[in-house]
């Protein structure tokens, strides 16, 4: 089984729905992190945490907002979706005890808004 | 603030070639450095990371990769391409602990 695994894999929804997006992992890391990939512009921070009573705004937080449910789980919510938030999202993880600590990503979700 | 750059969006080598990928990197501290690769429709695999110490880095699948503080450079190296490395390369920039900033990527074609 994958170690950090995103749910779904790809999604469709319209202009103005709410949706989830959610991320599990099993690798035991505290620190969870959710990015977006647009083509061209590589890969930018949305929100981390560090634990789950520590939540973080990154580079481009405007218009999500996430959840951390456990130390395994990391949600992330689009509240009102548009259509430039079609990308492809990916979660991340790392270990705050690590001295060389990595960050290591899921498979990521395709989500396309129309 | 910290950005990075790659400077090639896509390139082009033969299979058995040499390879070169080149980042360049703005950080205000010793950089922590990262090379990941994306292959179709996968997630980031870690190729190889900087921290500290020897500045010749080596990866998994044969890649390395040389921090050069002068040039504030991270390029990334292969002596010989083989087909299964055609797969998109982004170099990232630290601290791994929340903002890491990556660069836009560079796609790799390998010709056969």
């Amino acid at each position: 089984d994958a170690d950090v695994t995103q749910t779904p894999r790809n999604r469709i929804t319209k202009t103005g729905k709410r949706i989830m997006l959610e991320c599990s992992q099993t690798k035991g890391h505290d620190r969870m992190y959710w990015y977006r990939q647009d083509p061209g512009l590589g890969l930018r921070l949305i929100y981390y945490s560090f634990d789950v009573k520590d939540i973080n705004k990154g580079e481009i937080s405007d218009g999500y907002s996430v959840s951390r449910q456990a130390q395994a789980k990391f949600s992330l919510s689009l509240e009102s979706a548009i259509p430039n938030q079609t990308a492809l999202y990916f979660c991340a993880t790392s270990d705050s005890g690590l001295a060389e600590e990595t960050q290591y990503f899921g498979p990521g979700t395709r989500l396309l808004v129309l | 603030a910290q950005s990075v750059t790659q400077p090639d969006i896509h390139i082009t080598v033969s299979e058995g070639a040499s390879l070169e990928l080149r980042c360049n990197y703005s950080y205000g501290a010793t950089p922590y450095l990262f090379w990941y690769v994306q292959s179709p429709g996968q997630g980031l695999q870690l190729l190889l990371k900087y921290f500290s110490g020897d500045t010749l880095v080596q990866g998994i699948k044969g890649f390395e990769a040389e921090f050069k503080r002068s040039q504030s450079s991270f390029n990334l190296r292969k002596p010989s391409v083989h087909w299964s490395d055609a797969a998109e390369y982004f170099c990232a920039v630290g601290p791994p602990s929340g903002d890491m900033r990556f660069g836009a990527g560079t796609r790799l074609t390998v010709k056969p």
